[in-house]
């Protein structure tokens, strides 16, 4: 299964903008590569999703590397609601019967 | 509201016990996906059904075992419990398993206490 590294934890100001790292070097041209974010005592939930070009949605804004080995997912302006995990994932789009979660990076937010 | 339903929401019981976990995908959606989280650790990947069929496992202990139903629910059945299985158990669904559309829905999960 292809993998990602996320930093454990990451801090940030309210309203100002975050960027979260994701590394996933051994990325094969058919992973997309998906964010989800679980808040405190929720289930997960979906965040974005590209491929190669970036992506933008309501929530967030996903920058992909030229070579693919690494994104940032974009939260523009952090509110307290965005204190969470978020997760990095790959999803292969030729075999995509298991979907491998891992630790996330926990993202504390400051008032 | 994510469309996903599980129940019950807590359970507690004694090691040695069997439970069994219930999840309702959204309407339409094939695919069944669970998970298992313990205190502090990330999502764990035990099964993935579509359509009633068994498509891949996970990490999934022996003493544990799932099934989708025609109707598309899904029950996850887990024997001789130990301590160590006190976890959240997620289900998440997803109208295919397709990498580029199929985002995941989870539901809010069932807590499991083992004593």
């Amino acid at each position: 299964d292809a993998k990602t590294t996320q930093p454990n934890s990451m801090e940030s100001n309210e309203e100002e903008p975050v960027h979260l790292p994701c590394n996933h070097s051994t990325i094969s041209g058919t992973d997309y590569i998906h964010w989800y974010r679980q808040l405190p005592s929720q289930g997960p939930e979906y965040v974005i999703h590209g491929l190669t070009s970036n992506v933008n949605n309501r929530m967030a804004s996903l920058a992909i590397a030229e070579d693919r080995k690494s994104s940032t997912l974009i939260l523009h302006r952090a509110t307290l609601r965005d204190a969470a995990v978020y997760y990095c994932i790959l999803r292969d789009a030729n075999r995509d019967d298991k979907i491998i979660f891992g630790k996330g990076t926990r993202l504390h937010i400051l008032p | 509201d994510s469309g996903v339903t599980q129940t019950p929401k807590h359970l507690i019981t004694a090691t040695g016990q069997r439970v069994t976990l219930r999840c309702s995908p959204r309407s339409g959606d094939l695919s069944v996906y669970w998970y298992q989280q313990s205190l502090d650790q990330g999502l764990q990947f035990l099964i993935h059904y579509y359509n009633g069929e068994e498509r891949a496992k996970g990490n999934i202990l022996e003493r544990f075992s799932a099934q989708q139903f025609p109707d598309l629910h899904s029950e996850l059945n887990l024997s001789s419990l130990e301590l160590g299985d006190s976890a959240l158990y997620f289900c998440a669904s997803s109208v295919s398993s397709a990498a580029n559309t199929g985002e995941l829905f989870f539901g809010e999960g069932s807590r499991l206490t083992v004593l």
